[in-house]
């Protein structure tokens, strides 16, 4: 089946740095999910991006299908984004996959 | 608001019970999901149903059981026969399927003593 990597799996920032999470990906895909969990459980979106880039606000995500990889930059990190990143992809049309996530903690 | 709702928050249950979460959505969505996540862990697909009335098994189904009466409501069951159920459970849905952006409910943690 598909692999889903993720790194760091770990990543300690001061407030106010800017950080680049990295996503694997073993096969070609359709779609591609950024996702942040917060410190209670709950999982937000971030970003739809199968190819190309978005931004919203201090975030912002590249994916290069070809070369099987994403990327979510932070910018100016605030103490509110800490949590785990996750990247997620649709497999065997109805399995969405999820890597190991990265636990990012921002110190104030 | 629409949104994923799920109950209960918190959820205890002693072994040889069998207990159920409830995932209730008001977006319209026609497919939704239930995923296990285990402490420092990515999330595992239970089960997912396309549809009302049809579902389909996941990667770790076993000791597990669902219903889709109703398009809003996908209630999931731990059974006895699932060996080690502590876990955080989360729902979530999808307007086009595999084709769509996926949302999650807030989820529930079962804890069994």
């Amino acid at each position: 089946g598909i692999q889903v990597e993720q790194s760091p799996p770990d990543l300690i920032l001061q407030e106010g740095a800017n950080s680049t999470l990295r996503c694997n990906f073993s096969d070609s895909v359709n779609n591609l999910q950024w996702f942040h969990q917060n410190p209670w459980g709950q999982l937000i979106n971030l970003f739809y991006i199968p190819s190309g880039t978005k931004q919203n606000g201090r975030l912002s995500a590249t994916t290069v299908a070809t070369e099987r990889y994403s990327l979510l930059y932070i910018s100016s990190s605030q103490t509110t984004d800490s949590g785990v990143y996750f990247c997620a992809l649709w497999y065997n049309n109805n399995d969405m996959r999820f890597g190991a996530g990265t636990r990012l903690t921002v110190k104030p | 608001d629409g949104g994923i709702t799920q109950s209960p928050k918190y959820l205890f249950r002693k072994e040889g019970q069998n207990v159920t979460l409830s995932c209730e959505q008001n977006l319209n969505h026609d497919a939704m999901y239930w995923y296990r996540q285990d402490p420092g862990q990515g999330l595992r697909l239970i089960y997912y149903s396309q549809i009302v009335n049809d579902f389909q098994k996941g990667d770790i189904a076993e000791g597990y059981s669902v219903s889709r009466e109703k398009k809003e409501s996908f209630p999931l069951t731990v059974t006895s026969a699932q060996k080690n159920p502590t876990a955080f459970y989360l729902c979530a849905s999808t307007q086009q399927g595999r084709q769509g952006t996926q949302y999650f409910g807030p989820g529930t943690r079962l804890t069994v003593l």
